[in-house]
């Protein structure tokens, strides 16, 4: 049972640049979510979903994109890579009801 | 989620047990309490969490007051592995905005040897 899989761990990117955190799970959970965590702060959230087909903003959306095509895939999408979005991105997971958030290990991002 | 108000750091001696105390005066009746910690820049790791009755697992036991305003984390024998920030956050579960947890500042745990 792997839980909450990221990828890439680390990635550089340019200015302008596009590319997507891959996040998946295997633990049929219904709800995910994207968090930011920058230096010295606390994890701030981008987005969300409830289930499949269904995606809502969190506190700091904006420059990021979002699907859920599948209860186990939920991508996050950097359209146009700016050096404020450089960051330690965390995805989770967790099942119905009052259960946990599981987190994964994390995506470092670096954008210059 | 209610506000959360924790210290931002404490120290214990590795063997004893550490407390960790956090207030959340405004919580709902419908909030949980939820402990994680994060360790270096790993993913947080959940811990525990309640309601109004206190819990206890494997990993540390929680203690919240009969009013709900206030809770405790107890790891009752710290090592130094336990070094980690630790977040308290009041959420509540279901709903269309579940999946919002709210991580505060958190409280910074060393411990000693």
């Amino acid at each position: 049972n792997a839980g909450v899989t990221q990828t890439p761990k680390f990635q550089v990117l340019k200015t302008g640049q596009s590319m997507t955190l891959q996040c998946a799970q295997d633990m049929n959970h219904e709800y995910m979510s994207w968090y930011r965590q920058d230096p010295g702060m606390g994890l701030r959230l981008i987005h969300y979903s409830v289930g499949a087909g269904i995606t809502d903003q969190g506190e700091v959306p904006n420059g990021y994109n979002v699907s859920r095509s599948t209860t186990e895939d939920f991508p996050l999408r950097l359209l146009s890579a700016a050096p404020s979005q450089t960051s330690v991105y965390f995805c989770a997971s967790r099942p119905g009801g009052n259960q946990p958030q599981h987190f994964g290990d994390g995506t470092r991002l670096s954008i210059l | 989620d209610a506000k959360t108000t924790q210290p931002p750091s404490m120290d214990c001696a590795e063997g004893r047990a550490a407390n960790l105390p956090c207030n959340h005066s405004t919580i709902s009746g419908n909030e949980y309490v939820y402990w994680y910690r994060q360790i270096h820049s790993q993913g947080p790791q959940y811990i525990i969490h309640g309601l109004k009755n206190n819990e206890t697992n494997e990993m540390a036991s929680l203690i919240i007051t009969e009013d709900r305003k206030s809770s405790t984390l107890i790891l009752p024998h710290a090592t130094l592995r336990d070094t980690a920030v630790y977040y308290c956050i009041a959420s509540r579960a279901g709903g269309t905005s579940y999946g919002k947890l709210t991580f505060g500042q958190g409280t910074i745990l060393t411990v000693h040897p």
